[in-house]
């Protein structure tokens, strides 16, 4: 099956600091990543839409200048988040769209990083 | 404005016994409703998905059941078992193309 990989799992930086956050799809090339962020014992929420040679889409309320996304490579998204404070530790989740199959398409989780910033 | 209603927010169920969630939705674009199984500290894994041209989808022990009408869904996990206690995500989205919306959440204990 498809795999998503990230890296790190697990960073812990000093506020006002940069952490950069990599997303690998490691046996199929997605042309769409997903960038998502979940707090404790909530749900996953969308921070941004990746494309492939081109500029994030990012939602509302999301800080584009903050949650830097650059997907340069068909296998390779990477989420920069600078100036980390406190308030930016989170669990991010990234997802990659593998291809069209019975019309639809699958996407795959990366099993997520943990930022903690102090 | 939250496009997908979840319920309920936790759920305990004896061994053996039959788990059921549910989902609904808003927007009627919206035309693949995946779930999603997460573990502490891990990323969500796709369980079971459907698409509005069937009521009913089974592997396994997860069935979906699906209302186009009623824009609802909802999953059952049959002979629930310890090793199924997750938090488990309903979502929505477009042909699966589009971001996933999700639902918030039903965290399952399944009690031995």
């Amino acid at each position: 099956g498809a795999v998503v990989s990230q890296h790190p799992s697990w960073v812990i930086c000093k506020s006002g600091t940069s952490v950069k956050i990599e997303c690998r799809s490691l046996d199929f090339q997605a042309t769409t990543m997903f960038w998502y962020r979940q707090f404790p014992k909530q749900s996953l929420m969308l921070m941004a839409t990746s494309n492939e040679g081109s500029k994030a889409t990012y939602e509302q309320g999301v800080e584009k200048d903050k949650f830097l996304i650059n997907h340069a490579s068909l296998t390779l998204s990477t989420l920069t988040v600078t100036s980390a404070h406190p308030e930016d530790s989170s669990f991010y989740i990234c997802s990659a769209r593998g291809g069209l199959a019975g019309g639809t398409y699958e996407q795959y989780f990366g099993p997520g990083t943990r930022l903690t910033v102090t | 404005q939250q496009q997908v209603k979840q319920s309920p927010q936790s759920l305990i169920v004896q061994k053996g016994g039959i788990s059921i969630i549910n989902c609904a939705y808003e927007n009627t674009a919206f035309d693949y409703f995946p779930w999603y199984q997460q573990f502490p500290g891990k990323g969500p894994a796709l369980l079971i998905a459907i698409r509005p041209d069937v009521s009913e989808k089974k592997e396994g022990r997860f069935t979906i059941s699906f209302n186009k009408s009623a824009k609802q869904f909802s999953l059952h996990i049959m002979d629930s078992q310890p090793g199924d206690s997750a938090t488990y995500f309903c979502a929505a989205s477009i042909r699966g193309g589009t971001a996933l919306i999700f639902g918030k959440g039903t965290t399952l204990s399944v009690s031995s």
